[in-house]
C-alpha cells in the first residue's frame, strides 16, 4: 500500500517565478492538506482540499493556491516566489477533514 | 484558538535512559492531540493521536503519552532510549471548529551513546 507521495523531491527556483508541487494522497483517503516548514520550525498549515474544493485556509497569500483532481491529488502552486518562501513543503492525505493526516515526504524548495 | 507548547527545543539522554518530551495544549476542551516524528531530511511520521479515548496512548517505536486534563499536558516518553531516536518531535493538536493541524515548535531528541 503505497503511502503520500510527492514530487519534485528538490527544486530550486529564482525570486518572481511561479512553481509547482504534487502530492499523491495515500490510498483510499480524500483529504489532502499542505503545510510549509521553514527551517527550524514547526509545519504551518497552508490549506486543505476536499471534494476538489479548498475547505480551510491558513493565513497565507494568495500567492499559494492549490487544485485537487478527481483522483484526490493534488497540486500546490506558489506565484511571484519571494526568498521567505524558501522552505519544506509537506503534503498530507486523510480520510475525512478531521481524521488522522499521514504525510509524504515533502518538496524542498530553494528560492534564489 | 488552541495551541501546544513544547517545552524545551533540544533534550539530550543517554542509550537506554528514560525520554521525556514535553507538550502542553491550550483547550477547553479535550482535543484531539498528536506526536509526530520527524528524522533528518524526511516528513513526518505519526507516533500515537489521543482522541477522547483511553488517555494513556501507545504508540509505535515504543512510545507513549498519558493525556492529562488537569495539567492540560500529553507528554511523550520512552522508557528506554535507542539511538535510532534521535530525530525531530512535535506535539500537534486539532483545533476545534477546524481541521487541520496546528503544531508545536518541535523538541530535537539527542541520544548519546
Amino acid at each position: 500500500d503505497a503511502g503520500v507521495t510527492q514530487s519534485p523531491t528538490h527544486l530550486i527556483k529564482t525570486r518572481g517565478q511561479q512553481v509547482t508541487l504534487r502530492c499523491s494522497p495515500k490510498s483510499g483517503h480524500d483529504t489532502v492538506s499542505w503545510y510549509q516548514q521553514a527551517l527550524g520550525q514547526g509545519p504551518q498549515f497552508i490549506f486543505q482540499y476536499y471534494e476538489e474544493e479548498e475547505r480551510q485556509r491558513g493565513n497565507f497569500p494568495d500567492r499559494f493556491s492549490g487544485h485537487q483532481f478527481p483522483n484526490y491529488s493534488s497540486e500546490l502552486n506558489v506565484n511571484a516566489l519571494l526568498l521567505g518562501d524558501s522552505a519544506l513543503y509537506l503534503c498530507a492525505s486523510s480520510l475525512g477533514q478531521r481524521e488522522t493526516q499521514y504525510f509524504g515526504p515533502g518538496t524542498r524548495l530553494l528560492v534564489l | 484558538a488552541q495551541s501546544v507548547t513544547q517545552l524545551g527545543s533540544h533534550v539530550s539522554v543517554s542509550e537506554g535512559a528514560l525520554v521525556l518530551l514535553r507538550c502542553n495544549y491550550s483547550s477547553s476542551v479535550p482535543p484531539y492531540l498528536f506526536w509526530y516524528v520527524q528524522y533528518p531530511n524526511q516528513g513526518l511520521q505519526l507516533l500515537l493521536k489521543y482522541t477522547s479515548a483511553a488517555t494513556l496512548v501507545k504508540g509505535i517505536n515504543g512510545f507513549e503519552a498519558e493525556f492529562k486534563k488537569s495539567e492540560t499536558s500529553f507528554h511523550l516518553t520512552k522508557p528506554s532510549a535507542h539511538m535510532s531516536d534521535a530525530a525531530e518531535y512535535f506535539c500537534a493538536v486539532i483545533q476545534t471548529g477546524a481541521n487541520n493541524l496546528f503544531f508545536g515548535t518541535g523538541t530535537r531528541l539527542t541520544v548519546i551513546p
